[in-house]
């Protein structure tokens, strides 16, 4: 069974403070690992995917990075406007053209950046 | 905005009433999925549809019945639901291959059950 587990659960920071989310995963065959970011009452925003070990992806204050066991997003010099809950989630296994994605989701980490 | 529709975006019922969310998409992708997710918690997946077809029925009670009308559109309909069911639904949508697509998710439908 796949699993994925995110730390902080919640991380406040101040602006312009640099740090990194934890997203930890077992998976029978990785096929891809997603970031997301949730504002509250709206639905995740989709950030990155990655696929294999020593990939990077960036966007604006934002890199993802990926190993065998862990991706983390690094957010640098983060803004007010970076708060939200970030999920990480996970696609393993023998996937059919025809099943569907099935994504196993990690708990997220809330990020609140004060002014 | 997103590129996923979702209707209503707030729903109030009774528990022995019977609604519809609805959903929308225009992006081509052949893959549609129905989440729930209560709060402070990540999304569950209820329902998965790939070429219109129910691909993947995670084990959901039957007073939740998905329907996709076509390649766009994706419907849940609701009946004699209880309390607990209170939740944000999500729609989402993915390209044809099921490989490595990440989900484009809705703003969800926040439904009340009273």
């Amino acid at each position: 069974e796949d699993q994925v587990t995110q730390s902080p659960e919640a991380l406040r920071l101040q602006e312009g403070e640099s740090s990194s989310l934890n997203c930890s995963y077992t998976v029978s065959g990785l096929r891809g690992l997603f970031w997301y970011r949730q504002d509250p009452g709206k639905g995740p925003e989709f950030l990155f995917t990655l696929y294999s070990a020593g990939e990077e992806k960036e966007k604006e204050r934002l890199k993802a990075t990926l190993t065998k066991k862990e991706s983390f997003l690094h957010i640098t010099a983060p803004k007010p406007e970076d708060s939200a809950t970030y999920l990480c989630a996970v696609q393993g296994g023998i996937v059919k053209e025809t099943s569907g994605s099935r994504l196993t989701f990690g708990e997220g980490t809330q990020l609140t950046v004060n002014p | 905005d997103t590129e996923v529709t979702q209707t209503p975006k707030h729903l109030v019922m009774g528990m022995t009433n019977k609604k519809s969310l609805k959903c929308e998409q225009h992006m081509g992708h052949r893959a549609m999925y129905w989440y729930k997710q209560k709060a402070k918690k990540p999304p569950e997946l209820m329902f998965v549809y790939s070429y219109e077809k129910l691909s993947i029925n995670e084990s959901v009670p039957s007073r939740f019945s998905p329907e996709c009308p076509n390649s766009s559109l994706l419907n849940l309909h609701l009946h004699a639901l209880q309390p607990e069911d209170s939740a944000l639904y999500l729609c989402a949508s993915s390209p044809n291959s099921a490989l490595n697509s990440p989900l484009h998710f809705g703003n969800g439908t926040r439904l009340t059950v009273t």
